[in-house]
């Protein structure tokens, strides 16, 4: 599966640290969105962007920041984070808006952070 | 809010034989998706199956199949002929027909005895 593609695959970084990761969708989607995937809890939804335009942040802290460039590009700027943190972040495309099968979301690989 | 509730934590099936994961939701919308979604070891979720709530007819791709009771607010997957490639954590999820966010259920981890 190729559609959606994130790097890196595995990221260890420090508290003091500021790294990003990258989502890339080749799809034709307009709709990316940022998941966090904690053990034993449900996937988070975290950000969402339509159109480039940020549509949903679900109280996330601000030492997660989202970019999203274009309609095929989104990234997760992290600085400051905390041992809790640590994850599996994964982003997804959908065509959003344009009903049926297209809403479907479909996800990237995902990043694994440990943070230390 | 919308929540998703999968009652299963695990499972597990024979090769061959056929499993039923639950699923049940809550929500006061009309119009919605539903999906179970597999994330096997290597953490990438897969789409296995969708329902549009609109449709009375329950959806089926394959091997996998859903029973979508609208009333009582339920959508099981059914896996025929289980495989042992089916092994893997199933996550029901819930997306309202006009809104981004999508609700997960906690999942079910399947497994598969050969």
């Amino acid at each position: 599966e190729t559609g959606v593609t994130q790097t890196p695959r595995h990221l260890v970084m420090g508290m003091t640290n500021k790294k990003s990761l990258k989502c890339e969708q080749h799809l034709g989607h307009n709709a990316m969105y940022w998941y966090k995937q904690s053990a034993k809890k449900p996937l988070e939804l975290m950000f969402v962007y339509n159109f480039k335009e940020q549509t949903e942040n679900n109280s996330v802290p601000s030492r997660f920041s989202p970019e999203c460039p274009n309609s095929s590009h989104l990234f997760l700027h992290l600085h400051t984070l905390q041992p809790e943190d640590s994850a599996l972040y994964l982003c997804a495309s959908s065509s959003q808006g344009s009903g049926g099968a297209k809403e479907t979301q479909y996800f990237g690989p995902g990043t694994r952070l440990l943070v230390l | 809010a919308q929540t998703v509730t999968q009652s299963q934590p695990e499972m597990s099936v024979q090769e061959a034989e056929t499993v039923t994961l639950s699923c049940t939701y809550d929500t006061s919308e009309s119009d919605y998706y539903l999906f179970w979604y597999k994330q096997p070891p290597s953490r990438q979720m897969i789409l296995v199956i969708r329902q549009e709530a609109y449709k009375q007819q329950n959806a089926t791709e394959n091997r996998f199949s859903v029973n979508f009771q609208k009333a009582a607010k339920s959508f099981s997957l059914k896996i025929s002929d289980s495989q042992l490639g089916d092994a893997a954590m199933y996550f029901c999820a819930y997306r309202g027909y006009n809104n981004n966010d999508m609700r997960f259920g906690a999942g079910t981890r399947l497994t598969v005895k050969p």
